[in-house]
């Protein structure tokens, strides 16, 4: 079925040490991964995105890597900072009937980048 | 812009009670939807709607309405409270009628069920 497992669900590193969360999804059709960003007692933000005729995306200290024939990505933090500490989620693109989608979420990792 | 708001911030209902979660946009999105985060959960899809006049279920529908009768607007509604309706909702809208474009979150409204 249509599933999105997101690892790990907690994650603590050293400020100025890389972060990395992984992503896999169901279906082979899904086209767009989003990450976002939710601090606590927030609402979720996008941070960054992929889409799948793309293998690599940058933005600044974020980066996301799509692997399609794994149907697997991943969110890269580098030189990690206090701020960055939150809750990250990844997502997936579903097709429906009709044309529209919908994003699947995985269940969230709890980053927390220690001074 | 507002962006996306909701109302009411926080609610607790009584099993059995009704009630409707507001949610509003002025940026002219064509998609709007609601999630419900529960803990260790993720965000799920409750409703969404890729246009006024037109609505759709999600992963989790049950237990709940939705209309979109102006582009602007999206309340989603209880019909009859459960315990297990306990959680954070968030309303989400993005401009061209799809879900994979960029989703604007609202601040969320807290709902907790006795």
């Amino acid at each position: 079925g249509e599933n999105v497992e997101q690892h790990p669900s907690t994650l603590s590193v050293q400020e100025g040490d890389s972060a990395v969360i992984k992503c896999t999804y169901s279906d082979s059709a899904s086209n767009y991964f989003p990450w976002y960003k939710q601090e606590l007692g927030k609402r979720p933000q996008l941070i960054i995105d992929i889409r799948s005729n793309v293998g690599e995306k940058k933005d600044q200290r974020i980066a996301v890597t799509l692997n399609k024939t794994a149907k697997h990505f991943s969110l890269h933090i580098t030189e990690t900072q206090p701020e960055d500490s939150a809750v990250y989620f990844c997502a997936a693109s579903i097709g429906l009937q009709g044309g529209s989608e919908k994003l699947v979420f995985g269940k969230g990792t709890k980053l927390t980048v220690n001074p | 812009n507002a962006g996306v708001t909701q109302t009411p911030k926080f609610q607790v209902l009584k099993t059995g009670q009704s009630m409707t979660l507001q949610c509003a946009q002025d940026m002219n999105h064509e998609y709007m939807s609601w999630y419900r985060q529960d803990p260790g959960m993720g965000l799920r899809l409750i409703h969404y709607s890729v246009g006024a006049g037109i609505t759709d279920q999600g992963e989790v529908p049950n237990g709940y309405n939705v209309s979109r009768s102006t582009t602007e607007d999206f309340p989603l509604r209880l019909l009859s409270a459960a315990p297990s309706q306990t959680s954070v909702y968030f309303c989400a809208s993005s401009g061209d009628g799809r879900s994979t474009d960029t989703q604007y979150f609202g601040p969320g409204t807290r709902l907790t069920v006795l």
